[in-house]
């Protein structure tokens, strides 16, 4: 267990589906974050929340809609997805904004998901 | 363009000896590195983090270099073992870019053959 926990853990959607992705941490984080890992890419980050407010929106398509409620809980939803956006979600968190850069994230394991 | 370029998809080691990873970057202004690893199903773990004031930073079986002339950095480890494949990613970070932004290489998988 890394403390960092996401459901699900595979997920298969249709386009026209809604869903959403869950992230969980109790390790008093201030800091969350989504990451995206395609086939063959590098991992891309989609979005930061530091103290509960969105800090970064590194130009993501709108049919992805983070919410951060609090401090330990974070949600990726999603809606009308493309094939394309098959992957690997990570979740991570950090201490502040600052370790997280330079002393790295606690990664969950991620969700794998699967738009047909 | 990628700024963070690990240029062996794979690389594989006998076990004892010494597992040598690559990675390169564009960025003269990232000012940390780091090192991750990732076995299947599960999320990267933080492995180890070099600072661009220093060239080199060990923790057990680990030494991270960093070249900012060469604007390269690796990971050494050893000696080897089994329990030491897994992918590895390099990351950086202060690039100018966003808050929180680690920049990170496509990987590389290390196989440690007994």
């Amino acid at each position: 267990e890394t403390g960092v926990t996401q459901t699900p853990r595979h997920l298969v959607m249709g386009m026209t589906n809604k869903k959403s992705l869950k992230c969980e941490q109790h390790l008093g984080h201030n800091a969350m974050y989504w990451y995206k890992q395609s086939a063959k890419k590098p991992l891309e980050l989609m979005f930061v929340y530091s103290l509960e407010e969105r800090v970064e929106n590194n130009s993501v398509p709108s049919r992805f809609s983070p919410e951060c409620p609090n401090s330990s809980h974070l949600f990726l939803h999603l809606h009308t997805l493309q094939p394309e956006d098959s992957a690997l979600y990570l979740c991570a968190s950090s201490q502040d904004l600052g370790t997280g850069i330079n002393y790295g994230y606690t990664f969950g394991s991620g969700t794998r998901l699967t738009v047909v | 363009d990628q700024q963070v370029k690990q240029n062996s998809p794979s690389l594989s080691v006998q076990e004892g000896r010494i597992s040598i990873l690559n990675c390169d970057y564009t960025n003269s202004m990232f000012d940390y590195f780091l090192w991750y690893k990732k076995y299947p199903a599960e999320g990267p773990t933080f492995l180890i983090s070099i600072s661009s004031i220093k060239d080199k930073n060990e923790d057990g079986r680990f030494t991270v270099f960093l070249n900012k002339s060469a604007k390269h950095l690796s990971l050494h480890i050893v000696p080897s073992q089994p329990g030491d494949s897994a992918v590895y990613f390099c990351a950086a970070s202060g690039g100018g870019g966003s808050q929180g932004n680690l920049i990170f290489g496509k990987g590389t998988k290390l196989s440690v053959k007994p």
